[in-house]
């Protein structure tokens, strides 16, 4: 049973650039949620999406946007890189209307911007 | 607004001793908490969770205090062992929210033999 895949696992990117990182939930679930993970930090919630469709969204730029495909699978896209946007970005998968189970998270995308 | 708190940044425990890592929170509409262990260059695993219409939950060696007044919960660890050494995170939602979950800053537990 394969659990949380995120694609790439390092990523380097240049300030003012674009990047787009990639999520295959679990299988059997249907919801995906990105969290954001600085260094010294406990992970933040960028947002969560659900059918297709941006459900909720924490405290994060319009430079953070997401997209959920039929089956399942999402993207991170970050616009206008900075550096502060250096991060370890992790990706959590979940069933909604099942009975309750924790969230499920890959190992994530580390990305470093210089 | 952190309104999670795990004061303690690291904590050092002898093998077969027990471990404690606190946490707190300052939103009282938080009505589940759980505990996250995090390994290095792994993403974060579910440990337990609770309620907060219980006071208490076990799960093995692993039990969840939680003191709603006091806005307090502690993991305990009972024996501690070396393969218990890790991050610990505390997070916390609230109904309808499940997974938006506010995380703490995380304990890095150290068992040494």
């Amino acid at each position: 049973d394969a659990g949380v895949t995120q694609s790439p696992t390092h990523l380097i990117k240049t300030r003012g650039q674009q990047v787009t990182l990639r999520c295959s939930p679990k299988s059997g679930h249907d919801t995906v949620s990105w969290y954001q993970q600085a260094l010294g930090q406990g992970p933040q919630f960028i947002f969560q999406y659900y059918e297709e469709e941006e459900r909720q969204r924490g405290n994060f730029p319009d430079r953070f946007s997401g997209h959920q495909f039929p089956n399942y699978s999402s993207e991170l896209n970050v616009n206008a890189l900075l550096l502060g946007d250096s991060a370890l970005y992790l990706c959590a998968s979940s069933l909604t209307g099942g009975p309750w189970s924790p969230l499920h998270f890959g190992n994530g995308t580390r990305l470093t911007v210089t | 607004d952190q309104q999670v708190k795990q004061n303690s940044p690291s904590l050092s425990v002898q093998e077969g001793r027990i471990s404690i890592l606190n946490c707190d929170y300052t939103n009282s509409m938080f009505d589940y908490f759980l505990w996250y262990k995090k390994y290095p260059a792994e993403g974060p695993t579910f440990l337990i969770s609770i309620s907060s219409i219980k006071d208490k939950n076990e799960d093995g060696r692993f039990t969840v205090f939680l003191n709603k007044s006091a806005k307090h919960l502690s993991l305990h660890i009972v024996p501690s062992q070396p393969g218990d050494s890790a991050v610990y995170f505390c997070a916390a939602s609230y109904t309808g929210t499940a997974s938006k979950l506010t995380f703490g800053t995380g304990t890095r537990l150290q068992v040494t033999l």
